[in-house]
């Protein structure tokens, strides 16, 4: 069965950047794409941006156009996504998400990684 | 500020009907699929329906979804102490070519 497996917690400084890893497995990688979507401490869900496995292509959301990179590799069939100059507002726990989506996000996330927590603290 | 609105709460007494509601606009639910998440306490959401009214395999059919214009509801018909969870939409919005979500509705069962 599919399953997403993501990386450990991490504490970062503010300014920093921080890169979180989605493993895959389970399903053939490069059929779906991988939404991100992050929540902040008591806080709802925020849709972060999607990245095609099968090309590369991605969408950002607009807030965070420029901060924030979401790479895949194909050969360990792992998704990454790197936030750049991190602030308090970026305290929360991230999930990776599979969506059928390979040309556009469909934003039918059907399997979901448990989650990583960034904390931005000085 | 979400571009959709969901009450922040509902309750019911197991074995009722609770209806939860999602309203957006045309650049959203007006024109695309809502989707439904449910949020179990410390676990991560887990889909409940797609394409305003599918059930993935496995989701029980107390659970049901609709969509009229620019609103969306969930029920849960027979609650069950289990469906105490948070509950989201989400859709595509065109202006911000990016998936919204709603602010979430907690249930609780009485």
């Amino acid at each position: 069965q599919a399953q997403l497996v993501q990386s450990g917690a991490e504490v970062k400084k503010p300014g920093a950047s921080v890169k979180v890893s989605c493993k895959t497995s389970g399903y053939t990688f490069i059929n779906y794409g991988i939404s991100w979507v992050r929540q902040a401490p008591g806080q709802g869900l925020e849709w972060m941006g999607w990245i095609s496995a099968y090309n590369g292509d991605t969408y950002y959301a607009q807030n965070l156009q420029g901060r924030v990179t979401m790479t895949t590799d194909t050969s360990t069939t792992t998704a990454y996504m790197e936030l750049r100059s991190l602030t308090s507002d970026d305290t929360a726990l991230y999930y990776c998400a599979r969506d059928p989506g390979v040309t556009g996000s469909t934003y039918h996330m059907d399997v979901w990684g448990k989650g990583t927590t960034v904390i931005v603290s000085s | 500020q979400s571009v959709l609105t969901q009450a922040p709460s509902a309750s019911g007494t197991p074995g009722q009907r609770v209806t939860i509601s999602c309203s957006g606009s045309s650049s959203n639910i007006g024109s695309n699929y809502v989707y439904w998440y449910q949020q179990l306490p410390g676990t991560a959401p887990k889909l409940l329906i797609y394409r305003n009214n599918q059930r993935p395999s496995g989701v029980p059919d107390r659970f049901s979804g609709s969509k009229s214009g620019t609103s969306a509801s969930l029920a849960i018909s027979g609650l069950r102490s289990e469906d105490e969870a948070d509950y989201y939409c989400a859709a595509w919005d065109d202006s911000l070519s990016a998936c919204v979500f709603g602010p979430g509705t907690k249930v609780t069962v009485l």
